[in-house]
């Protein structure tokens, strides 16, 4: 199975850049992903990562090291609409089995 | 438009009740996916289904069964309902392919209170 770690809370400025870090440990990977989801809706689709290296999106990043078991999601010109919680999940090569972390709430400040 | 439909938005049911949730998708996915979300412990998936009536145990798949008779429509049941199930439960559905394409499609989440 997957563990999935990811820090529970961080708070940035607006227009600042914030990282988001988050760890695993699979026994069979098939990729990794990013999901937005703000309070009282469903998440929605971010950031796609099966290869090492950067995937960049307009103001959104992510990155994937497979060999550390890391990755992260890189937010730039942080706007107030940015403020949500970013959920980290990875999905099994074995059984297309898609764990998720506990995510992670960003409040971005004026 | 993608869609990926839950019958109910909120639910009010009595202890020891069974209760459906159902959930329907208009993608032709494969991969469908039941998970519930409490503050401060994410998305934790109940079950999961890759096939027409296949279904495989996720990480908290006690008090919950599934059922899969169709490709689009993915059934969760609580065989008898208890306080500790009151949660928001999400249904999300995926292609098996690599790559981007194989991004999860959520529902809009049934929350469900159990009294």
């Amino acid at each position: 199975g997957q563990n999935i770690d990811q820090p529970t809370e961080m708070t940035a400025t607006e227009g600042a850049i914030v990282q988001i870090n988050c760890t695993y440990q699979t026994s069979g990977f098939n990729g990794l992903f990013w999901y937005q989801q703000h309070a009282g809706e469903a998440p929605t689709f971010l950031s796609y990562n099966v290869l090492d290296g950067l995937e960049e999106k307009g103001r959104f990043s992510s990155f994937l090291s497979r060999s550390k078991g890391y990755s992260y999601l890189l937010l730039k010109e942080l706007q107030m609409k940015d403020s949500a919680s970013y959920l980290c999940a990875v999905r099994d090569r074995n059984d297309y089995k898609l764990s998720f972390g506990a995510g992670t709430t960003v409040t971005v400040r004026a | 438009d993608v869609k990926v439909t839950q019958s109910s938005r909120y639910l009010v049911k009595r202890t020891g009740e069974k209760v459906f949730l159902e959930c329907v998708q208009d993608m032709d996915h494969e991969n469908m996916f039941w998970y519930r979300q409490d503050p401060g412990l994410g998305l934790r998936l109940i079950y999961f289904s890759y096939d027409v009536k296949m279904k495989e145990k996720g990480d908290i798949p006690e008090g919950y069964s599934v059922s899969r008779e169709k490709k689009e429509r993915f059934s969760l049941i609580l065989e008898s309902a208890s306080t500790n199930q009151t949660s928001m439960y999400l249904c999300a559905s995926s292609s098996p392919f690599e790559g981007v394409s194989a991004e999860a499609f959520f529902g809009q989440g049934t929350r469900l209170t159990v009294v």
